[in-house]
């Protein structure tokens, strides 16, 4: 399977715990997105990396978040102290020019 | 900040009808509309990325069109069929906000056999 790959698929974990989720994009792209989406709500920009570079990040991202794409290849995003409103799906995306390819998401509960 | 909107929220059609749903999102300083699927416990996938004012681009049983200067998009599906339930989504792209997509709610199709 050549497409954007995300591990773990779901992830519960209780208030206070830190989680790391890791993404794998289509490997000759470039550029990589993470997308946070909660219930009833269309998918909501969170960073972007262009190689290992990260040139934006959403003011949704606060300091208990941090993103990394050490080599420009996969990408981690870890959330620290969790809290019940970090609950949703985190969406990780690739593209080389335009269209942006997702993977599954991983599930995050916060219980 | 950029508002994109979709209607409906849901809809329930039986299979063999058409349908069609709204995407709108401000006309100024427009750069890329994308229309996603997204079926439950799978990744989104790309429909179509449109860029040009009255663009039309088909793809199978699915249609879309844009007009740019109005800000609005619409996803056709002919002769729907159960296995097109699913959320559809647009995201749109402004020319200064990089290439980061502002999506909206979704449109949540169901179709009956």
């Amino acid at each position: 399977d050549t497409g954007v790959s995300q591990d773990p698929r779901h992830k519960i974990t209780k208030r206070g715990q830190n989680v790391t989720f890791r993404c794998d994009p289509i490997s000759e792209h470039n550029r990589l997105y993470w997308y946070r989406q909660t219930l009833g709500q269309g998918p909501e920009f969170l960073t972007y990396f262009q190689n290992e570079a990260q040139l934006e990040k959403s003011r949704l991202l606060s300091d208990r978040f941090s993103a990394e794409r050490p080599k420009g290849s996969f990408s981690t995003l870890e959330i620290q102290r969790t809290e019940q409103g970090d609950s949703a799906m985190y969406l990780c995306a690739s593209s080389s020019i335009e269209e942006q390819f997702f993977g599954p998401g991983t599930r995050l509960t916060v219980l | 900040i950029l508002n994109v909107e979709q209607s409906p929220q849901s809809l329930h059609v039986q299979e063999g009808d058409s349908t069609n749903f709204t995407c709108s999102f401000p006309s100024s300083n427009f750069y890329a509309l994308h229309w996603y699927r997204w079926e439950t416990a799978k990744s989104p996938e790309a429909l179509f990325v449109m860029t040009l004012n009255g663009d039309e681009k088909k793809k199978g049983r699915i249609s879309a069109t844009l007009n740019t200067k109005e800000g609005y998009s619409y996803l056709y599906i002919k002769g729907s069929q159960p296995e097109d339930s699913a959320t559809y989504l647009c995201a749109f792209i402004g020319g200064t906000s990089g290439s980061r997509l502002t999506f909206g709610e979704g449109t949540q199709l169901t179709v009956n056999p």
